[in-house]
């Protein structure tokens, strides 16, 4: 199993701009997490997912939006980019019936 | 609603000495408490959890966590500390198991001095 997945490992948005970040779990999970760490800062959830077609929002939503087609992919969009999305980006997932959370290793976002 | 405090944004200590990273949590309903540690440029693992079985938790690496409910901490000590555990500790909360939020403190950066 690679575990979870993120993609890409680093980018750089001018202000404005919009992109995707990717998240693959090859483990069947049901449950995934989209969190936000600051410098300084603990996690933060932005969205979660306890299903493939479901989705809620956590803590921080703003200025993201999120879908789940399938249950290995939850992919984080940001529609236009600001300075203060500046931040590393985690997702996690679960297993059913589980409560340890298995991160991947992060994306690096800076907006300029 | 659920928060987790993380007493000390820096801890210091020797190597072979004791290592006490402090976690007070605040939750209405009987938490779910985690300690996850960060390296560098990468993702959280966990290092142990108390899911509301034995209240003294022990985890990889020689850590354990003790959970008081009296004094709502959840303290990660190690014995004996190793070079190799600087990094950043996470105390977190969730208010239930799977699909519960968790809630995390703002970490505490362990270093390890020779």
């Amino acid at each position: 199993n690679a575990g979870v997945t993120q993609t890409p490992k680093f980018r750089i948005l001018k202000i404005g701009q919009s992109m995707t970040l990717q998240c693959t779990q090859d483990m069947n999970h049901n449950y995934m997490y989209w969190y936000r760490q600051d410098p300084g800062m603990g996690l933060k959830l932005i969205y979660y997912s306890v299903g493939a077609g479901i989705t809620d929002k956590g803590e921080v939503p703003n200025g993201y939006n999120v879908s789940r087609s399938t249950t290995e992919d939850f992919p984080l969009r940001l529609e236009l980019a600001a300075p203060s999305q500046t931040s590393v980006y985690f997702c996690a997932s679960i297993p059913g019936g589980a409560d340890t959370q298995y991160f991947g290793p992060g994306t690096r976002l800076t907006v300029l | 609603a659920q928060s987790v405090t993380q007493l000390g944004s820096h801890v210091s200590v020797s190597e072979g000495a004791l290592v006490l990273l402090r976690c007070n949590y605040s939750s209405s309903v009987p938490p779910y408490l985690f300690w996850y540690v960060q390296y560098p440029n990468q993702g959280l693992q966990l290092l142990l959890k108390y899911t509301s079985a034995a209240t003294l938790v022990k985890g990889i690496n020689g850590f354990e966590a003790e959970f008081k409910k009296s004094e709502t901490s959840f303290h990660l000590t190690k014995p004996s500390a190793h070079m190799s555990d600087a990094a950043e500790y996470f105390c977190a909360v969730s208010d239930k198991r799977g699909a519960g939020k968790s809630t995390f403190g703002d970490g505490t950066t362990l270093t390890v001095k020779p």
